[in-house]
């Protein structure tokens, strides 16, 4: 069966921290690694690893993956409160499945 | 246009009542795909269809039922849902199915009450 931890599960910082959120997988037929942000809804795509060693950065967000370790961070520098929010793993794997880990709460105080 | 919509927002509807849930992209994606999602719990997939056929049903119930009528257009209908049904329904779309790394775009979501 796939698996997907995150941790942990839940963070509490203060405005200016950096955090690194952590994602673990054990699957079989591994496609590409996602990382989304839910706020009350949707969840909202950030980063898509498919490749081992190289860093996605968007803004204040970078993510990379390692898939000899079978595992992908997260960090979040500089975090505003605008950051609080769930963050989402999730792996595909072959024909589409998308198994998600159960996700980090993430809340910054000012 | 990078949104996937979806309506109602809110639905509340009886055991015995049968209604639907809407969803629609005008990305060109090809796989579209429905999710129910429990209050501070992930996403779990529900179905997958791929080129408007259905190819992934994660044992759902009969009492949701999935419908494609076009690759733009993505229905889940309900007949005789029970309280535990109660969640937010996410429908997403990617640009394929087969081979490595499509990423997902996710609608906002209907919230379901089951009473």
């Amino acid at each position: 069966e796939d698996k997907v931890v995150q941790s942990p599960l839940s963070l509490v910082v203060h405005e200016g921290d950096t955090v690194t959120l952590n994602c673990s997988y054990e699957v079989t037929n591994f496609r590409s690694l996602l990382w989304y942000k839910q706020e009350k809804k949707a969840p909202t795509f950030l980063f898509m690893l498919t490749s081992s060693g190289i860093e996605k950065k968007s803004g204040r967000l970078s993510s990379i993956l390692d898939k000899k370790e079978l595992f992908s961070i997260l960090n979040i520098t500089a975090t505003q409160t605008g950051d609080s929010a769930v963050y989402l793993c999730a792996v595909k794997t072959s024909g589409s499945r998308l198994t998600f880990g159960e996700g980090t709460q993430l809340t910054v105080n000012p | 246009d990078t949104e996937v919509t979806q309506t109602p927002k809110h639905l509340v509807m009886g055991m015995t009542n049968k209604k639907s849930l809407k969803c629609e992209q005008h990305m060109g994606h090809r796989a579209m795909y429905w999710y129910k999602q429990k209050a501070k719990k992930p996403p779990e997939l529900m179905f997958v269809y791929s080129y408007e056929k259905l190819s992934i049903n994660e044992s759902v119930p009969s009492r949701f039922s999935p419908e494609c009528p076009n690759s733009s257009l993505l229905n889940l209908h309900l007949h005789a849902l029970q309280p535990e049904d109660s969640a937010l329904y996410l429908c997403a779309s990617s640009q394929g199915v087969v081979g490595q790394g499509y990423e997902q775009y996710f609608g906002p979501g209907t919230r379901l009450t089951v009473t």
